[in-house]
């Protein structure tokens, strides 16, 4: 699977978009793009997922470039429970996620 | 419950113990994955299974660390002679692969175990 690269910290104010970026240069054909989350001393949770098109479900949106090279994912109204580490993976099957080190959103009051 | 359900929540070993953990996925789901978790860092993959079958046993760190899942439902991770380095959170998670869908990467995650060795 093709490895990804995220910022390691970002902020936003709450009631802000969050906006967060992930590159992933090497991604081939058959890759999607999943986003997850996670939350102090919880375990990661799905947030959602594309191949090409833009995504939005309740959670969020996600936005693929065209040539897929990266994507951003976007919380449009951030809350502090929105406080957590997101990773962006890519894969072409479920077996063996490669989570990397994330980005760590803070959520200002 | 309707999650994935991990115990015990918090292990504390002294170096060269046998411990278990217990994963019981969310009920009919086909898939069960273990991951890593080391203080600081992203979950590492450890095994899969797929009902009662282990199918990737790739990231098992050393054969110190053993998986099982007899019926195709709960699973335990053992590590036998555990060291400090297996300190870390062990993650759970379950899925099911909906028939003609190829890409299944979303996973329940449960909350984990996290081991302490001294």
């Amino acid at each position: 699977d093709a490895k990804t690269t995220q910022p390691p910290s970002m902020d936003c104010a709450e009631g802000r978009a969050a906006n967060l970026p992930c590159n992933h240069s090497t991604i081939s054909g058959n890759e999607y793009v999943y986003w997850y989350r996670q939350i102090h001393s919880q375990g990661p949770q799905y947030i959602i997922h594309g191949l090409k098109n833009n995504e939005t479900n309740e959670m969020a949106s996600l936005i693929i470039t065209e040539d897929r090279k990266s994507s951003t994912l976007i919380l449009p109204h951030a809350t502090l429970r929105d406080t957590a580490v997101y990773y962006c993976i890519v894969t072409s099957g479920a077996n063996n996620l490669f989570f990397g080190t994330g980005t760590r959103l803070t959520v200002i009051p | 419950g309707a999650g994935v359900s991990q115990s015990p929540r918090y292990k504390v070993a002294k170096r060269g113990q046998d411990v278990a953990l217990r994963c019981d996925p969310i009920s009919g789901h086909v898939s069960l994955f273990w991951y890593q978790q080391a203080l600081g860092q992203g979950p590492e993959f450890l095994t899969y299974f797929q009902n009662e079958a282990q199918l990737d046993k790739s990231g098992l760190p050393s054969d110190r660390f053993f998986a099982e899942r007899p019926e195709g439902s709960v699973s335990t991770l053992k590590i036998q002679r555990t060291q400090q380095e297996d300190s870390a959170v062990y993650l759970c998670a379950s899925s099911n692969p909906r028939a003609g869908v190829t890409n299944t990467g979303e996973l329940f995650f449960g909350e984990g175990s996290r081991l302490t060795v001294l």
